[in-house]
């Protein structure tokens, strides 16, 4: 069946610093490809998405392309402030008719 | 525009007594609906969904159940809570059943069972 791994957290990075949080996935077929923030003590957001390989999704600064290749979807962000301290999860939309979701990486940003 | 509301936005409830979470979604039609769980520092867990009145498929089998009376509501309940309940429970919508679409996230309730 489908699956999504994601990199352990917590991260900690200092403000201005590069991002990457890893995501990986299994899927049979073309799946849509996700990535969810979650502030503390809120739901979910939708970050960014892609639908197809080579697809590059963006928002805020946030990017990730997928790469049917290697079937992953990495989070990236050239220069992070305290205002991205979250969790963010990757997911997968495929064969099913929910959402796969990853297990959430704890992002903290120190000034 | 489409949004979704949830409520009560946080309870606390005694062991054995009842729950109810409501959830309503406003401006679509016929929308797949979804109840999730979060425990703390884990990730989701998704416990019902549902694509039609009174059509609910449940994932984990509990004592929660979950009910869609019309067609942009959706109830989670239970009749006698355990501990192990709390939580952040998250309802969502999204616009097809294929998964491949974007899942909308309520704002959340957060349920202390003591």
């Amino acid at each position: 069946g489908d699956s999504v791994t994601q990199m352990e957290g917590p991260v900690t990075l200092s403000e201005e610093a590069f991002l990457t949080i890893n995501c990986t996935y299994t899927a049979t077929g073309y799946p849509s490809l996700f990535w969810y923030v979650q502030y503390p003590g809120e739901g979910l957001q939708l970050l960014l998405k892609a639908t197809k390989a080579d697809d590059k999704g963006s928002n805020k600064g946030f990017e990730a392309t997928y790469r049917k290749e290697t079937t992953s979807f990495h989070l990236e962000k050239g220069s992070v402030q305290v205002s991205d301290s979250a969790v963010y999860f990757c997911a997968l939309g495929g064969s099913a008719r929910q959402l796969t979701f990853g297990s959430g990486t704890q992002l903290t940003v120190l000034p | 525009s489409q949004t979704i509301h949830q409520w009560p936005a946080t309870l606390v409830q005694p062991v054995g007594s009842p729950l109810s979470l409501e959830c309503t979604v406003e401006g679509t039609s016929n929308p797949n609906l979804y109840w999730y769980r979060q425990a703390a520092g884990r990730g989701l867990q998704l416990l019902f969904y549902s694509v039609g009145i009174g059509q609910i498929s449940s994932e984990v089998p509990q004592n929660l159940s979950a009910s869609r009376p019309q067609d942009r509501q959706f109830i989670l309940s239970s009749k006698k809570l355990l501990l192990s309940d709390s939580g952040f429970y998250l309802c969502a919508w999204s616009g097809d059943e294929t998964g491949r679409n974007t899942i909308y996230f309520g704002e959340g309730s957060w349920l202390t069972v003591v």
